[in-house]
């Protein structure tokens, strides 16, 4: 059974860099059929797709944070990364990593809350 | 980017009953469109792929359906446990956009 599951600091300060990671067991991070992604959701709020990375490193952003994120893959871990700099209270949310295949999400990991607050 | 936008915004309904959400596409994007369910303080969980294809799992009361720029999900008949928001996302093109949320209240 493939299990996601992020780590990372719960809070971090205004115009600092929020850093997560996805952790991946039961399957591996380099098969060629899936991107994996990162979501997050502002409390109350609606979904909102951050961007997607392919095990050989090709990224694809939303436009709205292109300038401010970098997502990156370890495939000797296992894992993939999420940074997000210059950090305000709008990007106060649960971020949720994900493995996308096709046209859908079909794993996801249960949510880290990240407040932006001094 | 594409827009997707979702109706009702909330609906509420009766164990039984046959409810319907609608997801528009602000251009075509054949059937790469699928919908999730989140419960609350849980991730969304995918309920059906490819506009129509339903994930391992799912209960077939569930049903999607549309192409293009038209897109509906049906359950039917209602059970108490899809009391839930649900959502929509079109992976044509990046970026993945999401509707905005149905909220299927009990009635």
């Amino acid at each position: 059974q493939l299990l996601l599951q992020e780590s990372g600091p719960g809070l971090v300060k205004p115009s600092e860099t929020l850093s997560l990671t996805c952790t991946v067991s039961g399957g591996s991070i380099s098969s060629s059929s899936y991107h994996w992604g990162w979501i997050r959701q502002p409390p109350g709020k609606g979904l909102e797709w951050i961007g997607n990375i392919f095990y050989r490193g090709n990224t694809y952003y939303n436009p709205s944070l292109k300038s401010r994120v970098t997502i990156s893959v370890d495939t000797s871990k296992n894992q993939f990364s999420l940074k997000l700099s210059s950090v305000t209270a709008a990007d106060t949310a649960v971020y949720y990593c994900a493995r996308h295949y096709g046209s859908g999400s079909d794993s996801w990991g249960q949510g880290t809350l990240v407040t932006v607050s001094s | 980017d594409i827009q997707m936008t979702q109706s009702p915004s909330s609906v509420s309904a009766s164990v039984g009953d046959r409810v319907t959400i609608t997801c528009r596409a602000s251009q075509d994007i054949s059937r790469w469109l699928a919908w999730y369910q989140q419960k609350p303080g849980k991730a969304p969980k995918l309920l059906v792929f490819g506009s129509s294809s339903l994930q391992s799992g799912v209960p077939s009361r569930f049903s999607g359906s549309g192409s293009g720029t038209d897109f509906t999900l049906t359950i039917s008949p209602l059970q108490p446990e899809d009391f839930a928001t649900y959502y929509c996302q079109q992976a044509n093109s990046f970026p993945h956009t999401f509707g905005q949320g149905t909220k299927v209240e009990i009635k």
